[in-house]
């Protein structure tokens, strides 16, 4: 049964950094390029982040790039997202979900998501 | 940069009953077109992809089609379990998910 839990969210002050976690099973994490969804409180959705399989492919949304870092540790079955210079407008859930059928530089929709941890911004 | 806009942004639709949900892009994403539902509290979840194709274990109420710019997703016979939210989401380049369509009961 794949599986994807988040952790690592939490209360953070303005311009403080977290670092989330990704910890995947049930499938061959190696495989799959992975990303990071975000949601805002009583907002839809928004792309974060992608990595491929290999970590050769690394794309960030504007909203984020220059402050977030995505990661991953295939040993570990692993994905992480620095996340530096937190603003209040990063207050959200985030998930992580694995690309459908995307390894490389390509693009897929997301088969599996795990439950989400919220990180919150606030002085 | 592409906009993917969804209508209507509610719904009511009464149990049994068919559901029509729309979802535009500003530029053709070809058929890159993905539709998720999302209950409270919970993570979203694939239901189709490619535009018309089912992802595993959706059942054959919910169907996709369109291609380019306009996209519909149908459920022939709303069941208790299907009032959510949908999201659309192109992934024709970088992932955009629209501003979502709700479902609510009648």
């Amino acid at each position: 049964e794949v599986q994807l839990v988040e952790s690592g969210g939490g209360l953070v002050k303005p311009g403080g950094s977290l670092r989330l976690s990704c910890a995947a099973s049930g499938f061959t994490f190696s495989s799959y390029s992975m990303n990071w969804v975000r949601q805002a409180p009583g907002k839809g959705l928004e792309w974060v982040s992608s990595i491929s399989s290999s970590s050769s492919y690394i794309y960030y949304a504007d909203s984020v790039k220059g402050r977030f870092t995505i990661s991953r540790d295939n040993a570990k079955n692993s994905l992480y997202l620095q996340m530096n210079s937190l603003r209040a407008e990063d207050t959200a859930v985030y998930y992580c979900a694995r690309d459908l059928y995307c390894g490389g530089d390509c693009t897929s929709p997301f088969d599996y998501w795990g439950q989400g941890t919220l990180v919150t911004v606030s002085s | 940069e592409i906009v993917m806009t969804q209508s209507p942004a509610t719904l009511s639709v009464s149990p049994g009953e068919r559901a029509t949900l729309s979802c535009r892009a500003s530029q053709s994403v070809s058929s890159n077109l993905a539709w998720y539902q999302q209950k409270p509290g919970q993570a979203p979840r694939l239901l189709i992809y490619g535009a018309s194709t089912r992802a595993t274990g959706i059942p054959a109420r919910f169907s996709g089609s369109g291609s380019g710019t306009e996209f519909t997703l149908t459920i022939s016979s709303l069941q208790s379990e299907d009032f959510a939210v949908y999201y659309c989401q192109q992934y024709n380049n970088w992932p955009l998910f629209g501003q979502g369509t709700k479902v609510e009961i009648k």
